[in-house]
């Protein structure tokens, strides 16, 4: 079961980029890894998923090196409403098996004006 | 696509009444959704693994007879918190397992449930 390790909070202003690492450093082979966003009394909304190197779609990109054992959220431009809490969550994204989600802490990221 | 819905969004109760909560996964099929509670200023904590057609799987320190899961079908499952009490007020969460047509399967959050018990 891979273990997850984020900043509990970070601060950043209206434009700039924000990256969010994630360390899980027992990650399993055929793990993946997804990030998700929540905001106050709602469920966590997908962001992005992968498994090595570089992922990016149209609202961020994931870094993973080549161990494997962190991977970076990277938000672009971040404005007001990106304020919420992020998670990593890493586990097996194939059919089946024991998948078990377990969420760690998360990151608490607060945007000022 | 990949929308999952929960209903109600929130529900009031009596300390004793029992609450059923209902999570459909809208455009795919799910043979495993997954049932989280969560406290004000907390991560979300796993509380049970369904499986269409099979008893759930609880995790440790879960009551499995308070908690009653149901997997009728491959897009509806639902969590009974029977004689509910004070201390059962929390933020309901279900998610679902999409299966990966063209990579990985990947999980989906309901909207939450808030539920009070006075």
């Amino acid at each position: 079961l891979a273990k997850t390790t984020q900043p509990i909070s970070m601060d950043s202003y209206e434009g700039q980029e924000v990256n969010i690492t994630c360390s899980h450093n027992n990650i399993a082979t055929n793990d993946y890894i997804t990030w998700y966003q929540q905001f106050p009394s709602q469920g966590p909304r997908f962001i992005i998923q992968g498994y090595k190197t570089k992922v990016t779609n149209e609202v961020a990109s994931l870094f993973i090196p080549a161990d494997r054992k962190s991977s970076t959220l990277s938000l672009p431009r971040v404005s007001l409403s990106d304020t919420a809490v992020y998670y990593c969550l890493v586990g097996d994204g194939g059919a089946g098996g024991s998948y078990i989600p377990t969420f760690g802490r998360g990151t608490s990221l607060i945007v000022h004006p | 696509g990949a929308v999952v819905s929960q209903h109600p969004s929130w529900v009031i109760c009596k300390s004793g009444t029992s609450v059923k909560i209902e999570c459909r996964s809208l455009d795919f099929q799910a043979t495993t959704m997954f049932w989280y509670r969560q406290f004000p200023k907390q991560s979300l904590m796993l509380m049970a693994t369904s499986n269409e057609g099979s008893k759930a799987t609880y995790e440790q320190g879960v009551e499995k007879d308070k908690f009653l899961i149901n997997h009728a079908s491959l897009t509806l499952s639902t969590l009974t918190v029977t004689s509910a009490h004070p201390e059962d007020s929390s933020f309901y969460i279900c998610s679902a397992r999409s299966p990966g047509l063209a990579g990985p399967e990947t999980q989906y959050f309901g909207p939450g449930t808030r539920l009070l018990v006075l």
